[in-house]
């Protein structure tokens, strides 16, 4: 059964680091794996797509990467600003099918101090 | 513009009361999922569809109910069975398997409350 965990559950950091969020899953047979922002009281907000071919996405500031073998992906964001604040998640279908069920993890919630 | 509406925002029930969430979409996505979001917690699957007349049930299934009579449309009725309904509920839709990326896009929430 596929699980997904992501620590720390809380960051905060001051405005012009750059931060690394993580994201662990146990079932490495993946489809694909998609980061998330959430602002509080919303939806969630596709961030980036890994398919399982692909070692890494990129858009803007921030960058995720993707390593099967050890079940991780991490999201790179640069020069964070206080508009970063939010809830990140991560999600990986169930199964090696895109329409399968699809798991998140708990999420990391990020403040960004000005 | 292109995307998933969720209706209503806000909902006030009465316990003993059903009550039903609207989820439409304008993507021509194949499949759609309803989650619950509740406070610090990731969202937990409760019934899915991946075409019309056909669905499945999620991790969370008991006391929800769905249909999928259109593409477009994938209502979750949230019926007094349920024993703690108030949450955040979250509506999404995919394009099918094998022809596409698989990426999930979400609506903006229902937010349901029992008095």
């Amino acid at each position: 059964k596929q699980e997904v965990t992501q620590i720390p559950a809380a960051l905060s950091v001051p405005e012009g680091e750059n931060l690394v969020l993580n994201c662990s899953f146990t079932d490495s047979a993946i489809y694909n794996l998609q980061w998330f922002r959430q602002d509080p009281g919303k939806g969630l907000t596709s961030l980036l797509l890994i398919q399982s071919s692909q070692r890494e996405q990129t858009s803007g500031r921030l960058n995720a990467s993707l390593d099967k073998s050890s079940g991780r992906s991490t999201l790179y964001i640069a020069a964070s600003q206080p508009g970063d604040s939010a809830t990140y998640l991560c999600a990986v279908p169930s199964g090696y099918s895109s329409a399968s069920k699809i798991i998140f993890g708990s999420g990391t919630r990020l403040s960004i101090r000005p | 513009d292109g995307g998933i509406t969720q209706s209503p925002k806000y909902l006030f029930r009465k316990e003993g009361q059903n009550v039903t969430l609207s989820c439409e979409q304008n993507l021509n996505h194949d499949a759609m999922y309803w989650y619950r979001q509740d406070p610090g917690q990731g969202l937990r699957l409760i019934y899915y569809s991946q075409i019309v007349n056909d669905f499945q049930k999620g991790d969370i299934a008991e006391g929800y109910s769905v249909s999928r009579e259109k593409k477009e449309s994938f209502p979750l009725t949230v019926t007094s069975a349920q024993k703690n309904p108030t949450a955040f509920y979250l509506c999404a839709s995919s394009i099918k398997v094998a022809l596409n990326t698989g990426e999930l896009f979400f609506g903006e929430g229902s937010r349901l409350t029992v008095l």
